[in-house]
């Protein structure tokens, strides 16, 4: 069974302060990796991709891949309270179509 | 809004009742994918059309049943359903090996 693995928090951090959110993945021939932030009540949203090693930035987002651990990270800085939400890693084992995703984990800034 | 369309926002219906959740696809993607979620459960993936062509079925109970008449568009009819089947249903579309992008969901409850 392919599985992703996510700490469901919820994570506290102040506003302004760095979030850090992992995710670990069983299958080793995965190469595509996602995260999705989803509001209460609404639909998950891709914020972020990644398919190789190493770090992907794309404004206060840092996506972290390493196929060798089989981890993922996404940093999250300078949160904002509007940052508050459920961020899902979607991981896409070898050369298929679907996604398998974690639980999510709740992320919660306050001010 | 991300591209992907669903009707009905929201839907109650009781276990005799027939209906069909409706999603629409205006980014020119060649698969689409129907996902349940329930709370504190993972996205669970339901059915995936590649190129109109049914290529994943997840062990999905028959009362829910599937259509896609062209690559835009894709249906999930319901019968028979049971409480346990309330939860959001959301409809996602991709291309090649790139995330997905999701619909809003219905929100589905059965008496």
């Amino acid at each position: 069974q392919k599985e992703v693995e996510q700490n469901s928090g919820p994570l506290s951090v102040p506003e302004g302060a760095i979030a850090s959110l992992n995710c670990t993945y069983s299958d080793r021939g995965s190469q595509s990796f996602f995260w999705y932030r989803q509001y209460s009540g609404k639909s998950p949203e891709l914020i972020m991709s990644i398919y190789s090693n190493g770090d992907k930035e794309d404004g206060r987002f840092t996506a972290q891949l390493n196929k060798a651990s089989q981890y993922v990270s996404l940093l999250i800085r300078d949160s904002q309270p509007s940052d508050s939400a459920t961020y899902l890693c979607a991981v896409k084992p070898g050369d298929t179509d679907k996604l398998i995703f974690g639980t999510g984990t709740r992320l919660q800034v306050f001010p | 809004e991300t591209g992907v369309t669903q009707t009905p926002r929201h839907l109650v219906m009781g276990m005799t009742n027939k209906k069909s959740l409706k999603c629409e696809q205006h980014l020119g993607h060649n698969a689409m994918y129907w996902y349940k979620q329930s709370a504190k459960k993972p996205l669970e993936l339901m059915f995936v059309y590649s190129l109109e062509e049914r290529v994943e079925n997840n062990s999905v109970p028959s009362r829910f049943s599937p259509e896609c008449p062209n690559s835009s568009h894709l249906f999930l009819h319901l019968h028979t359903l049971q409480p346990e089947d309330s939860a959001l249903y959301l409809c996602a579309s991709s291309q090649d090996r790139l995330g997905q992008f999701f619909g809003p969901g219905t929100r589905l409850t059965v008496l």
